[in-house]
């Protein structure tokens, strides 16, 4: 399968704490991106990393990207309650029609108060 | 404000019927997509658009149709040939190109009834 595959499936933790997903592929990417979803919602697009760069951040949001180990990691710092939701992380499978993006499984967040 | 607008949000479907899943956006992107999430399952392509009148299969096709007449809108049929449509179905839109955003909708649920 061309989806990614993230880590772990399920993460609990409590509100303060740092929250870290994890997103391997198996193509070249032109970049990676991560999106949102709360419960019964639709996505939402946090942050996008483009294949040349190492790491990007935006506000409580740190995002790395390691090409030649064809993964990426999302950490949220200090999470609150309202960080409840599933990530996903998406990208374009090599190969692919330009601007198609293929989705991972999803790491489903949940951050006690 | 710009978005992308999902009707209905819930729908039921008697057996052997052909529904159709309504997406219109106002952010004139040119690209379009369409798709499906099972619980607890990352999203699976149905069906693209890059431009008006012009469509594509995705990865899961089979027992859906869509039409591209308009920029705006990009309606989704589920056929009867679908044998298992019970689902939630996400529609995005983009301006097309391998470093943009999906915007989405806020999805409409179908249920086999």
């Amino acid at each position: 399968s061309q989806q990614g595959e993230e880590d772990p499936q399920a993460l609990s933790i409590q509100e303060g704490e740092n929250a870290t997903m994890n997103c391997s592929y198996k193509t070249s990417i032109n970049n990676l991106q991560w999106y949102r979803q709360n419960s019964g919602r639709g996505l939402v697009h946090l942050i996008l990393i483009r294949s040349n760069e190492r790491e990007k951040h935006s506000g409580r949001l740190r995002v790395t990207l390691d090409t030649s180990k064809k993964s990426s990691s999302l950490l949220i710092t200090a999470s609150r309650a309202a960080d409840t939701a599933s990530y996903f992380c998406a990208f374009r499978a090599g190969g692919t029609s330009y601007g198609k993006l293929t989705f991972g499984q999803g790491t489903i967040l949940t951050v006690h108060p | 404000d710009g978005g992308i607008t999902q009707s209905p949000k819930y729908l039921f479907r008697k057996e052997g019927q052909n529904v159709t899943l309504s997406c219109e956006q106002n952010l004139n992107h040119d690209a379009m997509y369409w798709y499906r999430q099972d619980p607890g399952q990352g999203l699976r392509l149905i069906y693209y658009s890059q431009i008006v009148n012009d469509f594509q299969k995705g990865d899961i096709a089979e027992g859906y149709s869509v039409s591209r007449e308009k920029k705006e809108s990009f309606p989704l049929t589920v056929t009867s040939a679908q044998k298992n449509p019970t689902a939630f179905y996400l529609c995005a839109s983009s301006i097309w190109g391998a470093g943009q955003g999906y915007t989405f909708g806020s999805g409409t649920r179908l249920t086999v009834v």
